[in-house]
């Protein structure tokens, strides 16, 4: 069963940093573009970034231009995104997510159970 | 950026009622359009994917329709299981974006 494991979520102060990870299993993670959603507590779902299956290719949300950086390590299954100059709003469930394309539409399946970030003094 | 509008933002229904839940997006999106159901405290689940395409062992009971700038996901029966929120998601260019969301209750 393909399988996606989030970590290193937690408190962090205004302005700090946090380094998230995504553990791939069960599927050829190389192969596949990758993506960060994450969604504030009580609200809804925002696409935050997300990765070209060789890394080559990245992109973001504006919130996060310049404070975020979505990358892979693809001998390690791994998907990471550095999070610097937290702000309050930045408080939410991460999820790391595989995409599909089918040509007329992209899609996330499966979603990882997420990783809480809490920003807070 | 394009916006995504899901109506309503929250239904009550019940146990064998047929519902529709509508997104309507702010530029043409041709079918890059996909509908998720999540449950609280879990991930998003897909359902339909391409505007009207159903997703691998997901019930019959969910369809989905539209292209262009209006989209609706129909349930035509519901289950107690269904009694979830559901999201549009849109991919026809940078950044995806999501509607609002709309809340099924009971």
């Amino acid at each position: 069963e393909v399988h996606l494991v989030e970590s290193g979520g937690g408190l962090v102060q205004p302005g700090g940093s946090l380094r998230l990870s995504c553990a791939a299993s069960e599927f050829s993670f190389s192969y596949y573009w990758m993506s960060w959603v994450r969604q504030a507590p009580g609200k809804g779902l925002e696409w935050v970034a997300n990765i070209k299956y060789d890394g080559s290719e990245k992109n973001y949300v504006d919130s996060v231009k310049g404070r975020f950086i979505i990358s892979r390590d693809n001998a390690k299954n791994s998907l990471f995104l550095q999070m610097n100059s937290l702000r309050a709003e930045d408080a939410a469930v991460y999820y790391c997510a595989r995409e599909w394309s089918s040509g007329w539409s992209n899609w996330f399946d499966p979603w990882g159970q997420g990783t809480l970030v809490t920003v807070s003094s | 950026d394009i916006h995504l509008t899901q109506s309503p933002s929250s239904l009550s229904a019940s146990i064998g009622d047929r519902v529709t839940i509508t997104c309507r997006a702010s530029h043409t999106i041709n079918t890059h359009l996909t509908w998720y159901q999540q449950n609280p405290g879990k991930a998003p689940k897909v359902l339909i994917y391409a505007a009207s395409t159903l997703q691998s062992g997901v019930p019959s009971r969910f369809s989905g329709s539209g292209s262009g700038t209006e989209f609706t996901l129909t349930i035509s029966s519901l289950q107690p299981e269904d009694f979830a929120t559901y999201y549009c998601q849109h991919s026809y260019n940078i950044p995806i974006t999501f509607g609002q969301g709309t809340r099924l209750e009971i």
